[in-house]
């Protein structure tokens, strides 16, 4: 069946790069397109990204300058990876497919 | 970027009430909104697709209305297991959260 599971550091210093990995089963990251969503905590979902079927990417604007999203198909695997985190940074970060969700992981930016 | 104007911030009703969300978009939207459910600790659910199309396993009680800029989200004869945020998400030009809606029982 299809899945998704994020994984990364749990903790990250400001100023520094955030690198998450979205493993995906199920399905060929050729077929769908992947998309990342946070949600600092107690607030609201934000749409950050997709990585097209294709292998082309759109960013939500406010976060283009600073965000990266890339895959490696032979591993089933999506990347994030965004720099010059600060605090508002903090919360849970998904990876998902349509209706499929990973569990998400939380991302603390914390000296 | 589309901007989407979600209201209320949050909702209080009671049991077999009806409750209604709207979502309002900076530009027509061609009808690309969809609706999720989330609960707490857990991922986000999509309940509706192209406004008014039900996900499989959406109870019949949730339903979505719109076009243009102007959408809806009801749920009718409310249920304690409805408790959860609930977000409307465009998708005709990339993608764009409504600020969301918790619902509460009173």
């Amino acid at each position: 069946q299809v899945q998704l599971k994020e994984s990364g550091p749990g903790l990250v210093q400001p100023s520094q790069t955030l690198s998450l990995t979205c493993t995906v089963s199920g399905f060929s990251l050729t077929s769908y397109n992947v998309h990342w969503v946070r949600q600092p905590p107690g607030k609201g979902l934000e749409w950050m990204g997709v990585i097209w079927s294709g292998g082309n990417t759109d960013y939500n604007s406010a976060l283009k300058p600073r965000l990266s999203i890339s895959r490696d198909t032979s591993k089933s695997q999506v990347f994030l990876t965004m720099n010059s985190l600060q605090t508002e940074d903090t919360g849970i970060y998904y990876c998902n497919r349509n209706q499929n969700w990973g569990q998400g992981v939380m991302v603390t930016v914390s000296s | 970027d589309i901007q989407m104007t979600q209201s209320p911030p949050s909702l209080s009703a009671s049991l077999g009430d009806k409750v209604t969300i709207t979502c309002q978009a900076s530009q027509n939207i061609n009808k690309y909104i969809a609706w999720y459910q989330q609960k707490p600790g857990k991922a986000p659910r999509q309940l509706i697709r192209y406004t008014s199309t039900l996900v499989s396993g959406t109870p019949s009680r949730f339903s979505g209305s719109g076009s243009g800029r102007d959408y809806s989200f009801s749920i009718s004869n409310v249920e304690s297991e409805d408790i959860a945020s609930y977000y409307c998400l465009q998708y005709d030009n990339l993608f764009t959260f409504g600020s969301g809606t918790k619902l509460e029982i009173k």
